[in-house]
C-alpha cells in the first residue's frame, strides 16, 4: 500500500532532449521528494513538495505534487551529459514519519 | 558548509571482523539515519536515532548496532559482517520528523567490501 512505483527503471536520451519520470502509490502521501544519485555518492535533494498540485522548479527540473496526493512527476528540459546519474523519488505516507524510496530511473545521456 | 561527513569512503573487512563505520554532521540535526544500498536498488533504512532515542527498522538484523554518543556523530556497528552486508552505506540527517523538518540529507556513503 505505501510501496513506490517508480517509472521508468532506465533511460537513454540524447543531449538536448527533455525527459520525465514519474513515483506512483495507492496510499496518500504528505511529502515527495526528488533526489538524484552520482556513481559512488550519497542522494542529492534536487526538490521538495508539500501540497498537493504543488509545481516546483529547479533549473531545468520542473517536479510537481499530484493532484491526488497518490503521485509525483520529475521533468528534466535539454538534457545534458552531467545529468547522468540514478534519480529517486521519496515520500511520507499521511499516517507515517517513515520515507519510502523508488527503486531509481537511471538516466543516461548520449552527447 | 553544513554537511555530512562519512569514513572512512571505502572500507574493507574480513567477514566475520567487526567493522565501524562513522558519521558525522555540521547541520546541527536532531535525527540521524544509517541506511545500506546495494547495487542500483533504493536505499534501505537500517535504523535512525531522534537525539538519544533509538529507532530499529524490524527487519533489520541483529547483525547491525548503532551508537549515537552525541548530536554531531553517529556510528554503524557490524558485529560479524557476512558477504551478503558488502553494500553502500549512507547516512542522512534531517531537522525533525514529518512534513517540512522531514528533508534528509546524505553523506556521500562508505562502500564495504567483505572478503
Amino acid at each position: 500500500g505505501q510501496q513506490l512505483n517508480q517509472s521508468p527503471q532506465s533511460m537513454f536520451i540524447q543531449e538536448g532532449e527533455d525527459v520525465s519520470m514519474n513515483c506512483t502509490s495507492s496510499s496518500i502521501f504528505n511529502t515527495w521528494l526528488w533526489y538524484k544519485q552520482d556513481p559512488g555518492e550519497g542522494p542529492v535533494l534536487l526538490i521538495a513538495l508539500y501540497k498537493a498540485g504543488e509545481l516546483t522548479s529547479n533549473g531545468r527540473l520542473t517536479a510537481q505534487f499530484g493532484i491526488t496526493r497518490k503521485d509525483s512527476f520529475l521533468n528534466i528540459s535539454a538534457s545534458i551529459p552531467s545529468d547522468v546519474g540514478i534519480y529517486f523519488c521519496a515520500g511520507q505516507p499521511y499516517n507515517n514519519n517513515d520515507m519510502r524510496f523508488g527503486a531509481g530511473t537511471r538516466l543516461t545521456v548520449k552527447p | 558548509d553544513a554537511m555530512v561527513i562519512q569514513n572512512p569512503r571505502y572500507q574493507v573487512t574480513q567477514f566475520g571482523k567487526p567493522v565501524t563505520l562513522s558519521c558525522s554532521q555540521t547541520l546541527n540535526h536532531n535525527v540521524m539515519y544509517w541506511y545500506q544500498q546495494k547495487s542500483s536498488q533504493a536505499p534501505k533504512l537500517l535504523f535512525h536515532y531522534y537525539d538519544k532515542d533509538f529507532n530499529n527498522e524490524a527487519d533489520t538484523p541483529d547483525n547491525f548496532q548503532s551508537r549515537r554518543p552525541n548530536t554531531s556523530f553517529c556510528f554503524l556497528d557490524i558485529r560479524s559482517p557476512g558477504l551478503g552486508d558488502a553494500a553502500m552505506y549512507l547516512c542522512a540527517t534531517s531537522k525533525g520528523r514529518g512534513g517540512r523538518y522531514n528533508e534528509q540529507f546524505f553523506g556521500p556513503g562508505t562502500r564495504l567490501t567483505v572478503l
